[in-house]
């Protein structure tokens, strides 16, 4: 069975840093790629981050671009997203997920974990 | 990296069929068969019902089917239940700068 446990949230102040942590385990984490979608209160699912499978090519909204990062170990099944200057407007539920290998599109996630950016 | 065009809100009554519509553009919905279809219980991991346009995941229900025409997507969800009652989201590849773009969600109401 996939599982995907996100870890690392909580209560930061605006401007401040956090990494969050996804683990992977029932699948062959290496030969997926791997997504962070968020979901600010009241709203959708937005795309955030995206890595593919062995961490070479990554790509970002243009909203987080330039503050956050992606990354993946293989060697732990982990995925991170290392967040910074961070915003109001970043506060959501992050979900990590894993991409159809072939089309990217997410098919399985976590159950997500909030981010609270605020004073 | 706009997203795709959902509608905001459907309803339908226990028993009946609704349709929610996913509409992009030549660069994402019309230009690949790789659209995915999620719906999303509140406090709860999405859940894929439909990818590549039409495929359901093993052993899920049939009542969930996937359909393209052009630039717009559609989902329908037959004999509705009062379980349906979710957000429904859309996903597409994309040839933009992200490899996947979501479609801005709706929310099922069975009356």
């Amino acid at each position: 069975e996939v599982q995907l446990v996100e870890s690392g949230g909580g209560l930061v102040q605006p401007g401040g840093s956090l990494r969050l942590s996804c683990a992977a385990s029932g699948f062959t984490f290496s030969s997926y790629v791997m997504h962070w979608v968020r979901q600010p209160p009241g709203k959708g699912l937005e795309f955030v981050s995206a890595v593919n499978t062995h961490g070479s090519s990554t790509y970002y909204a243009n909203s987080v671009k330039d503050r956050f990062t992606i990354s993946r170990d293989n060697s732990k099944n982990t995925l991170y997203l290392q967040m910074g200057s961070l915003r109001p407007e970043d506060m959501a539920v992050y979900y990590c997920a894993r991409g159809i290998p072939y089309n990217w599109n997410p098919d399985s996630w976590g159950q997500g974990i909030l981010v609270t950016v605020s004073s | 990296q706009s997203a795709l065009t959902q509608p905001a809100s459907v309803s339908g009554s226990p028993g009946q069929s609704i349709t929610i519509s996913c509409t992009g553009t030549s660069s994402d919905v019309g230009g690949y068969n790789y659209i995915s279809w999620y719906q999303h219980h509140p406090g709860k991991a999405p859940k894929l019902l439909i990818y590549d346009v039409s495929n359901r995941p093993s052993g899920d229900s049939n009542r969930f089917s996937g359909s393209k025409s052009g630039n717009t997507a559609s989902l329908t969800i037959s004999g509705l239940q009062a379980e349906d009652e979710a957000d429904y989201y859309c996903s597409s590849y994309t040839s933009s700068t992200t490899p996947v773009v979501f479609g801005g969600g709706t929310r099922l109401t069975v009356l």
